[in-house]
């Protein structure tokens, strides 16, 4: 049974750019979180996606927005990156009915120089 | 708001001692209160949660209790093992189940057990 898995696993873009990483849930989940984890601080939470659709929204600027895919697997895109944005990605799947435990990847290392 | 308080921020003990993290939250409407372990270079893992309606819950050397009049929860391991060496996160979140809503995380416990 595959875990959530995520890509890539590192990332170095300059201040400006835009970037795309993906995730796919766990096998059976069809939830999708995704939280930023900044050096010796714990996750927060930028969005859910749920059903295709962006269901709740942590506080992070429009400069984040997201995807679903029908097969359940999700983007993140961070536009306009700033140096701030450097951090660790985390992506976690869960299954909406049920006990909605959270399960996450091994996040995508993303450094803005 | 929404907050999630953990101490302590470190935690150091002897291989075969027991480690005690604490959280508080601020949310009296949080039913739900998962613990993870993160290793270096890799995603947290969930090792055990909580729900509201239960005020303690073990798994084999892990144990958590939940006082939800005070806002607490904790964190038990016994029999700490070099193994056990990780930081630790505790979260809290509304809706126990079925719910698809946001984890407050506390901002983590780094715990080393020396052989």
């Amino acid at each position: 049974d595959a875990g959530v898995t995520q890509s890539p696993t590192h990332l170095i873009k300059t201040r400006g750019q835009q970037v795309t990483l993906r995730c796919s849930p766990k096998s059976g989940h069809d939830t999708v979180s995704w939280y930023q984890q900044a050096l010796g601080q714990g996750p927060q939470f930028i969005f859910q996606y749920y059903e295709e659709e962006e269901r709740q929204r942590g506080n992070f600027p429009d400069r984040f927005s997201g995807h679903q895919f029908p097969n359940y697997s999700s983007e993140l895109n961070v536009n306009a990156l700033l140096l701030g944005d450097s951090a660790l990605y985390l992506c976690a799947s869960s299954l909406a009915s049920g006990l909605n435990e959270q399960y996450f990847g091994p996040g995508t290392r993303l450094t803005v120089t | 708001g929404e907050n999630v308080e953990q101490h302590p921020s470190t935690l150091s003990v002897q291989e075969g001692d027991s480690a005690v993290i604490k959280c508080t939250y601020s949310d009296s409407a949080s039913n739900y209160f998962p613990w993870y372990k993160q290793e270096l270079g890799k995603g947290p893992q969930l090792i055990i949660d909580i729900r509201s309606n239960v005020g303690e819950k073990k798994d084999q050397r892990i144990a958590v209790t939940l006082n939800k009049t005070a806002k607490h929860f904790s964190l038990h391991i016994t029999e700490t093992q070099p193994e056990d060496s990780a930081v630790y996160f505790c979260a809290a979140r509304r809706g126990s189940h079925g719910a698809t809503n946001k984890l407050i995380f506390g901002t983590g416990t780094l715990l080393a057990v020396q052989p």
